[in-house]
């Protein structure tokens, strides 16, 4: 079965740091580019980062940058977001989620989700 | 930034109704569009690629159109398993980009 397991998230303080990891099963890692995708209390979704099958190529969105950073263990099927800087606006569900084809950046699978509160 | 624009925010449709979608992105974003469901609680479920490529698990009474800057979303005969909110995003240019979603509610 073709799964992303998510865990990290929690409470933390502004300006706290916190990582989350996405374990993937049932599919050829390497194969496919990952994302973390983020969702505010009652909002919509959006997009906050990708990495390419070999991990060579990441992409942020301007609101993450400079504070966030994507990487993968392709050797443990492994996704990871360090968050740093954190602020009350990061306060979101966040989900991993695989890419459905090599070079085709829809999002077919995705983990539970974790949440993620940033609060004094 | 590519802003997609997704109306109504809301549409009340009665079982058996058809429903329908849009999605407009402030530039051409050639086929690349997707379209997602989601639940109260749930992670979002791929519904279409490449704007009319149906995902598994979703039936024919879903169909996907539209190029460019114009997408819709149509739902044939409205199902209780349909009422949900839907997401396009657009994969074409950086940052990946979703719309504010469509809540479909029962009339």
């Amino acid at each position: 079965e073709v799964q992303l397991l998510q865990s990290g998230g929690g409470l933390v303080q502004p300006g706290g740091s916190l990582r989350l990891s996405c374990a993937a099963s049932g599919f050829t890692f390497t194969t496919y580019a990952m994302n973390w995708v983020r969702q505010a209390p009652g909002k919509g979704l959006e997009w906050v980062s990708l990495t390419t099958g070999s991990g060579d190529n990441t992409f942020l969105a301007d609101s993450v940058k400079g504070r966030f950073s994507i990487s993968r263990d392709n050797s443990k099927n492994m996704l990871y977001l360090q968050m740093n800087s954190l602020r009350a606006d990061d306060t979101a569900v966040y989900y991993c989620a695989k890419c459905i084809l090599p070079t085709t950046d829809a999002f077919d699978i995705w983990g539970q989700g974790t949440m993620v509160t940033v609060s004094s | 930034e590519v802003v997609m624009t997704q109306s109504p925010a809301t549409l009340s449709v009665s079982p058996g109704d058809r429903a329908t979608l849009s999605c407009r992105a402030s530039q051409t974003i050639n086929s690349n569009l997707a379209w997602y469901q989601q639940k109260p609680g749930q992670a979002p479920r791929l519904l279409f690629y490449d704007t009319s490529t149906r995902a598994s698990g979703f039936p024919a009474r879903f169909s996907g159109t539209g190029s460019g800057t114009e997408f819709t979303l149509t739902i044939s005969s409205l199902q209780s398993e349909d009422f949900a909110v839907y997401y396009c995003q657009q994969y074409d240019n950086w940052p990946r980009t979703f719309g504010q979603g469509t809540k479909v509610e029962i009339k």
